[in-house]
């Protein structure tokens, strides 16, 4: 069975600081790895995915995640908030295509970002 | 291209009432996939379409749920009847291949009272 843990459902930062967002999976099988990120009133947007190629994965937004298969850590980082990153954050896995008959996303709780001037 | 929509974008329903949620994805998605958030918790898959067909139904939380993507395009997704603990906010995605990305939708969020 596959699950996704995030750490802190909410996370306050500076406009300017560093944004530190954590998710650890478990996984059976080497899991395809995703963040999303929801803004107030939106659907859910593709942030970056991580499918076993280089485990330094950039997304759109200057933002970035590391996977690290002996820490089961896809953590999201961005080295300097700016306002418009205030909103809801999911890590999601998924198992690699073949290891089972499912595609379907497992997330974690969310993690909400507050961005402070 | 259009993204997938959902509609209608609030429902308020009694206990007791039927309600259908529409999704439309996005022109030439064979995948169509549902899934619920409740209460702030994490967001749960329901199901997911290959045109018309399930593919993987494993999330429906009971037999009061019922989906139907007729002729593999839009989709509905029919909750009779309702009880209180299905209010929530429901995600329709799609995507062109399996394990691509998957496209959301802005969600419909459902209460029950």
């Amino acid at each position: 069975a596959q699950s996704v843990t995030q750490l802190g459902s909410h996370v306050s930062v500076s406009e300017g600081a560093l944004v530190l967002l954590r998710c650890n999976y478990s996984s059976s099988v080497p899991p395809y790895l995703f963040w999303y990120v929801q803004y107030p009133n939106q659907g859910l947007q593709l942030l970056l995915k991580y499918t076993s190629a280089a485990t330094l994965v950039k997304g759109i937004n200057g933002f970035e995640a590391e996977f690290k298969k002996s820490e089961t850590s896809f953590h999201l980082t961005k080295p300097s908030a700016h306002m418009r990153d205030a909103a809801e954050y999911f890590c999601a896995v998924t198992p690699p295509p073949g290891a089972y008959n499912t595609d379907k996303l497992i997330f974690g709780t969310g993690t909400r970002l507050q961005v402070f001037p | 291209e259009a993204g997938v929509t959902q509609f209608p974008s609030h429902s308020v329903i009694e206990k007791g009432q039927t309600v259908t949620l529409r999704c439309d994805p996005i022109s030439g998605h064979d995948n169509l996939y549902w899934y619920r958030r409740v209460m702030g918790k994490e967001i749960k898959f329901l199901l997911h379409f290959v045109k018309e067909s399930k593919q993987d139904e494993s999330g429906m939380p009971n037999n009061r749920f019922l989906a139907e993507r007729t002729g593999g395009t839009y989709s509905t997704l029919k909750v009779q009847p309702a009880e209180l603990e299905d209010s929530g906010v429901y995600f329709c995605a799609s995507s062109q291949d399996r394990v691509g990305e998957q496209y959301f939708g802005p969600g419909t969020r459902l209460t029950v009272t």
